[in-house]
């Protein structure tokens, strides 16, 4: 079965600050897709990207990096220079046709960025 | 392009009453789901609609269920609401192709239940 661990329940920083979410997943697929969403208090769930299990290329996205590493099973997500703006709860998720493609969450990481 | 709406936004029902949330997918998405997120379940999977059938499914009692229309809107109905099923109900949309593959849930702004 999936399993997506995100074992930092919280994190708080001061502005300017970089944070690094961990991600660690488990499936028997050996193709699959790998996702972080961004929950600000609002409540909806914001797609931030998505990563196939077959590129293992990093990738930065403004002030957002992620780094995909197949041997560890892991998924982090850096923010860089986080601002206020950033607070929000941070979910990894997995999908793969081991559970039909559904998306499996992680329990989130709730980012708190004080100024 | 508008994003994912949900409606109502907000309700508020005591046990025993049955409730209908609505969504409406991103134009052009054929596939729509449905999450329960709790503080204590976290983000749990509901059920998944395509061209109006029901694809996929969680482990969830008979009591959930939904269904999609032609236009690809959906709807979910809980019946016999329990104090349990207090929670934020979140649709999210996707094109729909090939079961999952290289496919993107984009999730509206939820709909929260809370149930007296």
């Amino acid at each position: 079965a999936q399993k997506v661990t995100q074992a930092q329940t919280e994190i708080s920083v001061v502005e300017k600050e970089d944070v690094t979410l961990d991600c660690v997943y488990e499936t028997r697929d050996t193709t699959y897709y790998l996702f972080w969403y961004k929950q600000p208090p609002s409540g909806e769930l914001v797609f931030l990207i998505r990563r196939n299990s077959f590129d293992e290329q990093n990738e930065i996205s403004g002030r957002y990096s992620w780094n995909f590493q197949k041997s560890t099973s892991s998924f982090n997500f850096t923010i860089t220079a986080s601002q206020v703006v950033d607070s929000a709860v941070y979910f990894c998720a997995l999908s793969g046709r081991d559970n039909d493609y559904k998306l499996s969450f992680g329990a989130g990481t709730t980012v708190t960025v004080r100024a | 392009k508008a994003g994912v709406t949900q409606t109502p936004r907000y309700l508020i029902k005591t046990r025993g009453q049955q409730v209908t949330l609505s969504c409406s997918p991103i134009s052009g998405h054929r596939s729509v789901s449905w999450y329960q997120q709790t503080p204590g379940q976290g983000l749990q999977f509901l059920f998944e609609y395509f061209s109006e059938t029901q694809r996929n499914k969680g482990n969830f009692p008979g009591r959930f269920s939904g269904r999609q229309f032609s236009n690809s809107r959906s709807e979910m109905n809980v019946s016999t609401l329990e104090l349990g099923d207090s929670a934020l109900y979140l649709c999210a949309s996707s094109l729909g192709g090939l079961a999952g593959i290289e496919d993107t849930q984009y999730f509206g702004p939820g709909t929260r239940l809370t149930v007296l």
